[in-house]
């Protein structure tokens, strides 16, 4: 069975500091990954994914994520957090061409302090 | 264009009483999905339409959940009888037609509907 694990639960950091939030996942196949946020307040929303390609993928607002397949991990990273990141991360997975379920992990909450 | 929308925000019911969802996806999108997030834990997959179609229902805790899909637009997720351990928050998200191109398309959530079975 497919499984997504997040192995940072709570971050806290200052403005300015780096961000790496891990995601391992657990699949023999081949799959498409994504990170989601969700702000205080508002819904899910993504962040970046990947498909195929290149496998450093970047997204909005500054973030990305690199998909290193021998380690079955797609971390997301930011070199200098806002304070306006401060948000709920996700990482998902599907299992490519075979189904359009997410399977997602546990969340990262993200506070970064002025 | 307008989200993913989701009715209610909050709902506050007795155990073994009735609840319905209710999820508008985005205009066009065939692809309709629910997901549940129990306090704490991961969002998980309940089901996916395709148009008015159970493409996958395999994350259907049991048959105390009915999803209904009629024509093709708005879904309904009906909880009856509600019990303890349902509460949560239930998600829905909607994505286009997967272009042939493509294996899989993003998909817009909605905010979500908070449950609490007291």
């Amino acid at each position: 069975a497919q499984s997504v694990s997040q192995h940072n639960h709570h971050v806290i950091l200052s403005e300015a500091a780096s961000l790496e939030l891990g995601c391992n996942y657990s699949y023999g196949g081949t799959v498409n990954l994504f990170w989601y946020v969700q702000y205080p307040g508002q819904h899910l929303q993504l962040l970046l994914k990947y498909f195929s390609g290149d496998p450093l993928v970047k997204g909005i607002k500054g973030f990305e994520a690199e998909f290193i397949k021998s380690k079955f991990s797609f971390n997301l990273r930011k070199p200098s957090v806002q304070w306006s990141d401060t948000a709920e991360y996700f990482c998902a997975v599907n299992a490519r061409w075979n189904t359009d379920k997410l399977i997602f992990g546990t969340g990262t909450r993200l506070q970064v302090f002025p | 264009e307008a989200g993913v929308t989701q009715f209610p925000s909050h709902s506050v019911i007795e155990k073994g009483q009735t609840v319905t969802l209710r999820c508008d996806p985005i205009s066009g999108h065939d692809n309709l999905y629910w997901y549940r997030r129990v306090m704490g834990k991961e969002i998980k997959f309940l089901l996916h339409f395709v148009k008015e179609s159970k493409q996958d229902e395999s994350g259907m805790p049991n048959n105390r959940f009915l999803a209904e899909r009629t024509g093709g637009t708005y879904s309904t997720l009906k909880v009856q009888p509600a019990e303890l351990e349902d509460s949560g928050v239930y998600f829905c998200a909607s994505s286009q037609e997967r272009p042939a191109s493509l294996s899989t398309d993003e998909q817009f959530f909605g905010p979500g509907t908070r449950l609490t079975v007291l």
